[in-house]
């Protein structure tokens, strides 16, 4: 049959100002998330964590925030720059009794960055 | 570090062969790695968990007779695609999970995935 064309949400900003990727989970029972980065034709490359713990973690020049009552979770790019231009993913995962992390990870659909120059 | 690959990076082959892709954990031991594959602009969607001496796990709709999974060593997780068709032309990446001993997380490292097309 004919395939329907997908297009990932863009997110297009300007050199230099501040980027804010959203991504809505799905498991109330997610307690461990992950934000990659996916450049074209690359794997995905793992940015920053946070543990259902916390609601708010920092990383150099990103921080990740997590709201639990509304499922949803963010990125924040400071001061972007292209080479900042990528895929964005969140990903959820669920850790296991031993505190490790046992199920799968499901991502998010995605968020393409484009920064203008 | 945490560093993962694959091999090959890209390969092309005919309809009805078979196809090898390997990934290894280059600096770290992973009892358990992770196949995706990825349509283009598209998220990633997980095949099959491959854990070291013991069967894969696949995922719902992942025939296990035609995506061949074997994971043989800490270091080394391969997928073969049986008889592969056109349809199967995807990208296809693995991931490493790394324990970190005495943290509470663990995070997964992905390889540089390999493309292929059949013709």
């Amino acid at each position: 049959g004919e395939s329907v064309g997908l297009h990932l949400p863009t997110l297009s900003v300007q050199e230099g100002d501040n980027s804010i990727i959203n991504c809505a989970y799905s498991n109330s029972a997610s307690d461990y998330f992950i934000w990659y980065k996916q450049e074209s034709g690359k794997g995905p490359q793992f940015i920053i964590d946070i543990r259902s713990n916390m609601d708010k973690r920092q990383g150099q020049r990103v921080t990740v925030l997590l709201n639990k009552t509304v499922k949803h979770l963010s990125l924040q790019i400071a001061a972007t720059q292209p080479g900042d231009s990528a895929v964005y993913f969140c990903a959820e995962n669920t850790l296991g009794n031993y505190g490790g992390a046992t199920n799968k990870l499901i991502f998010g659909t995605g968020t393409l960055l484009a920064v203008q120059p | 570090g945490a560093v993962v690959s694959q091999h090959p990076s890209w390969v092309i082959c005919k309809s009805g062969t078979s196809v090898k892709i390997e990934c290894r954990s280059l600096d770290f031991q992973a009892t358990t790695m992770f196949w995706y594959r990825q349509f283009p602009k598209q998220s990633l969607m997980l095949m099959a968990t491959s854990n070291e001496g013991s069967k894969a796990t696949y995922e719902q709709g992942v025939e296990k007779d035609k995506f061949l999974i074997n994971h043989a060593s800490l270091t080394l997780s391969t997928l073969t695609v049986t008889s592969a068709h056109p349809e199967d032309s995807s990208f296809y990446i693995c991931s490493a999970r790394k324990v970190k001993v005495r943290q509470l997380t663990d995070t997964q490292y992905f390889g540089p995935g390999t493309r292929l097309t059949v013709l």
